[in-house]
């Protein structure tokens, strides 16, 4: 079964600053796909990044990009310089080879202090 | 441009009773899923859905039901509702296979008394 392991229930960050949120996964699929997703406290899921399995770079948006090591089966999110607005619940996901669906993190709660 | 929208965004009923939470696309997205998150379990799949009047179970489906008899419609329902399913429901949506991103309803708070 698919796995999907969030070790950090909070972090904290100061605005400016460079904030790493961890995801380690488990899967015996050679193909997958791994996404992270904000949730501000207003409730909504953003997308914000996604990487496929046989992407020999890491993906990068904006102020966002994923370091992806597949040996160690990680995929930490790094955040460059934080804003106030960046302050919310952060999810690893899965895809699972050959559907749609996503398997889920427990997610981590970041806040960004002034 | 609507999107994906769920109704109602807030709903509180009495154990043994039915709910159906609703959930819209406009973008004639071929899958659809339904979600329920909780404190410590970040969000579990109910039922998703590959096309209409094709449905499967995800990880959680017990207690629930769904159909999908048009496209851009996938109702939830809690045949006789318990507390345990008190939660917060999201349904989402995905054009298909080749595309990355599942783009979410807002969400729909229910309690159950």
């Amino acid at each position: 079964a698919q796995k999907i392991t969030q070790t950090q229930p909070g972090m904290f960050v100061q605005e400016k600053e460079a904030v790493t949120l961890d995801c380690t996964y488990d899967t015996s699929d050679p193909s997958y796909g791994l996404f992270w997703y904000k949730q501000p406290s207003s409730g909504e899921m953003i997308f914000l990044i996604y990487q496929g399995s046989y992407d020999q770079q890491n993906a990068t948006e904006g102020r966002y990009s994923l370091n992806f090591q597949k040996a160690r089966k990680s995929a930490n999110l790094v955040i460059s310089a934080s804003q106030l607005g960046d302050s919310a619940m952060y999810f690893c996901a899965m895809r699972e080879p050959g559907f749609q669906k996503l398997v889920f993190g427990t997610g981590t709660r970041l806040l960004v202090s002034p | 441009d609507a999107g994906i929208t769920q109704s109602p965004r807030y709903k509180i009923t009495e154990t043994g009773r039915q709910v159906t939470l609703m959930c819209h696309q406009t973008w004639s997205h071929s899958y659809m899923f339904w979600y329920r998150q909780d404190l410590g379990h970040g969000l579990r799949l109910i039922y998703y859905s590959a096309a209409a009047d094709i449905t499967d179970k995800g990880e959680v489906p017990d207690g629930y039901v769904v159909s999908r008899s048009k496209t851009e419609n996938f109702p939830l329902t809690l045949e006789s509702a318990t507390r345990s399913q008190t939660s917060v429901y999201f349904c989402a949506s995905t054009r298909g296979a080749d595309y990355n991103e599942q783009f979410f309803g807002p969400g729909t708070r229910l309690t159950v008394l």
